[in-house]
Order: C-alpha cells, then sequence, then structure tokens
C-alpha cells in the first residue's frame, strides 16, 4: 500500500498571501488529521476529518481551514499568511477516529512565510 | 503548558545501552501513543496503550502507564544508532482528541 502523500513538499510564499496544501491518506483510511510543528510550540493539533466531516478543531484562527473530498483526500488551506504560519505542516490517516488508532505521518509540507 | 510533557528533554547514550523517556500528563485519557521522528520528517506510531492497561511491548520497545501518577514511560533496550531521533508522546483525552508532548531528542552514539 502506498503511504501517506503530502504535496508540495516544499513552499514559499509572502506574508498576506494564501496557501493550500494536499495530503492523501492511505487507500481505505477515512480520518485524516493536520498538524502543525514549529520549533517553539512543538507538534500542535489543527484539524480531523472523518468521512468528509471535521469532527475535532484545534486552537488556530480561522484564517486556518480544511476540508476532505468523498476520496478521503484531505486539503487545508491558510488565508492572509503570517511570518509566524512558518512550520512543517504534517498530514495522518488513519483507519479510525485518530485518538484510538494508530496514525500514518507523511513526510509533510515544509511552508516558508517571507 | 503542553498536556503530555516528556522528560529528559534530551538523552545521549552509547550503543547497547537503554534508553528510558517519561511523558507525564494532567488530565484523564482514553490512551497513550508513543511516536518517533528522524530529522523533522513524518512522525512514525511505536505503541498505543489503552488506560487499562499498564505494559506493552513491542520488540526492542516496552511502554509502561501508571494512570495513578498520570505517567507513561518507553524504554527501548539494547540502542542502536537508527534509533537516534525525537521521541513523542501523545495522549488521546476523552472529547477525541490527541495531544502531544514536546518530545524527547535521542542520540545513540556507535
Amino acid at each position: 500500500k502506498a503511504g501517506v502523500t503530502q504535496t508540495p513538499r516544499y513552499l514559499i510564499k509572502t506574508r498576506g498571501q494564501q496557501v493550500t496544501l494536499s495530503c492523501s491518506p492511505i487507500s481505505g483510511h477515512r480520518s485524516v488529521s493536520w498538524y502543525q510543528q514549529t520549533p517553539g510550540q512543538g507538534l500542535q493539533f489543527l484539524f480531523e476529518y472523518f468521512s468528509e466531516t471535521q469532527r475535532n478543531k484545534g486552537n488556530f484562527p480561522g484564517r486556518f481551514s480544511g476540508r476532505q473530498f468523498s476520496n478521503s483526500r484531505s486539503e487545508m488551506n491558510v488565508s492572509t499568511l503570517e511570518l509566524g504560519d512558518s512550520a512543517l505542516y504534517l498530514c495522518a490517516s488513519s483507519l479510525g477516529e485518530a485518538v484510538n488508532n494508530e496514525q500514518f505521518f507523511g513526510p509533510g509540507t515544509r511552508l516558508t512565510v517571507l | 503548558s503542553q498536556q503530555g510533557e516528556e522528560d529528559p528533554q534530551a538523552l545521549s547514550i552509547q550503543e547497547g545501552e537503554n534508553a528510558t523517556m517519561n511523558c507525564s500528563y494532567k488530565t484523564s485519557i482514553n490512551n497513550l501513543q508513543w511516536y518517533r521522528q528522524n530529522s523533522g520528517r513524518g512522525l512514525v506510531h511505536l505503541i498505543l496503550i489503552r488506560s487499562n492497561e499498564r505494559e506493552k511491548h513491542s520488540g526492542r520497545l516496552r511502554v509502561t502507564l501508571d494512570t495513578s501518577k498520570k505517567s507513561s514511560s518507553l524504554l527501548i533496550t539494547a540502542s542502536r544508532a537508527a534509533d537516534t531521533a525525537s521521541y513523542f508522546c501523545a495522549t488521546a483525552l476523552y472529547g477525541n482528541k490527541l495531544v502531544f508532548g514536546a518530545g524527547t531528542i535521542l542520540r545513540v552514539k556507535s
């Protein structure tokens, strides 16, 4: 089985722009979670989608949004980028809800905001 | 502050030695998971231990959970250079949130 894929792997944007990141889960996995990882804040939960519905959301501003398609692929969008949004964005998929199942992580998208 | 906090923040050992990392948390949990991350890449799931379990093994890994002390430990026996990585505990809170700790950086010297 192919693993979790994320595109693009690297991205450079400027403040005020918006960005869309994509995640393709492992075939058959219905849950997709997104995390932001920075040296200062560590790994922080953004949101989880399960069967196209957002199940849970972390403490991030409304500029961060996501969605999941019927094929379980997911996208996250960040609007009006700020310097502090520079981070590694990780996507993870699991068969069932993330809290009760092993999550499989993708390699991440490294976002740099200038 | 974070729900799960690992201790120590960094650990340096010789190949062949055992490595122990601890995780403490604040609120009741459904389960606790351990993950490994190599050099800022994606995380790899190691073990999931449920709140009604006390110990689990997987190869050279041994995880314990003490819910009365709200703590867990990860023991890696006979460490190898390839075990060099960051190790994170993630606590699954009732209400379906998974919260990661700050991690322990393990360096195994050959």
